[in-house]
């Protein structure tokens, strides 16, 4: 299957700080990629859908202010957590759709002190 | 609203036995479907996808859809301890230019020895 990345894979902040996280897809090309949040022994919610070379559409309740995402390349979208406090703790997954599916990065934990 | 209902579980089989997973999906248009892995702490993995009605084998799992009951299930035969782990029922809504998965909240499947 197609091969997704990120990077970090785990960071930990101080609140207040703005985070930065990496998903490319490494062997295919996506021009939609969607970013996903997780909390502990719960399910996957979408926060946003990241559009090449648009803006991105985001879900109801995510705030497009605090959450910022840059997709200006094919093969890479990045989310920005601005001013993270210690709510915005949690697993962040990026996933892009080739042919055979949507497939998912290894995921990056956050957590803000 | 678009909904996909899986029993939480969590199900428990002994190793070699059959597991059988269920989801029930609200949208009668939707055209495709998958199911996900997820280890504790790891981001989802793509396991198998079906689009028709009837049954798709891939080595020791089966999927089977059936559209008339908004239904679709996943069979793990000769179940083993490393099949431990939360299972995601994805569908891809109805709708030109859908792009989104929607999924349900998962089964946790414990195999044990």
């Amino acid at each position: 299957g197609a091969v997704v990345s990120q990077h970090p894979s785990w960071v930990i902040c101080k609140s207040g700080t703005s985070v930065k996280i990496e998903c490319r897809s490494l062997d295919f090309q996506a021009t939609t990629m969607f970013w996903y949040r997780q909390f502990p022994k719960q399910s996957l919610m979408l926060m946003a859908t990241s559009n090449e070379g648009s803006k991105a559409t985001y879900e109801q309740g995510v705030e497009k202010d605090k959450f910022l995402i840059n997709h200006a390349s094919l093969t890479l979208s990045t989310l920005t957590v601005t001013s993270a406090h210690p709510e915005d703790s949690s697993f962040y997954i990026c996933s892009a759709r080739d042919t055979a599916g949507w497939f998912f990065g290894p995921g990056t934990r956050l957590t803000v002190l | 609203q678009k909904e996909v209902e899986q029993n939480s579980g969590p199900l428990s089989v002994p190793e070699g036995a059959i597991a059988s997973l269920n989801c029930t999906y609200s949208d009668r248009g939707s055209q495709s479907f998958f199911w996900y892995r997820q280890y504790s702490g790891k981001s989802p993995e793509l396991i198998m996808s079906i689009y028709s009605n009837g049954d798709k084998e891939d080595g020791r799992f089966t999927a089977q859809l059936n559209k008339a009951s908004q239904y679709v299930s996943l069979l793990i035969r000769d179940s083993q301890p490393s099949d431990s782990a939360t299972y995601l029922c994805a569908v891809n809504p109805a709708g030109a230019g859908s792009y989104q998965l929607t999924f349900g909240k998962g089964t946790k499947l414990s195999v044990i020895p």
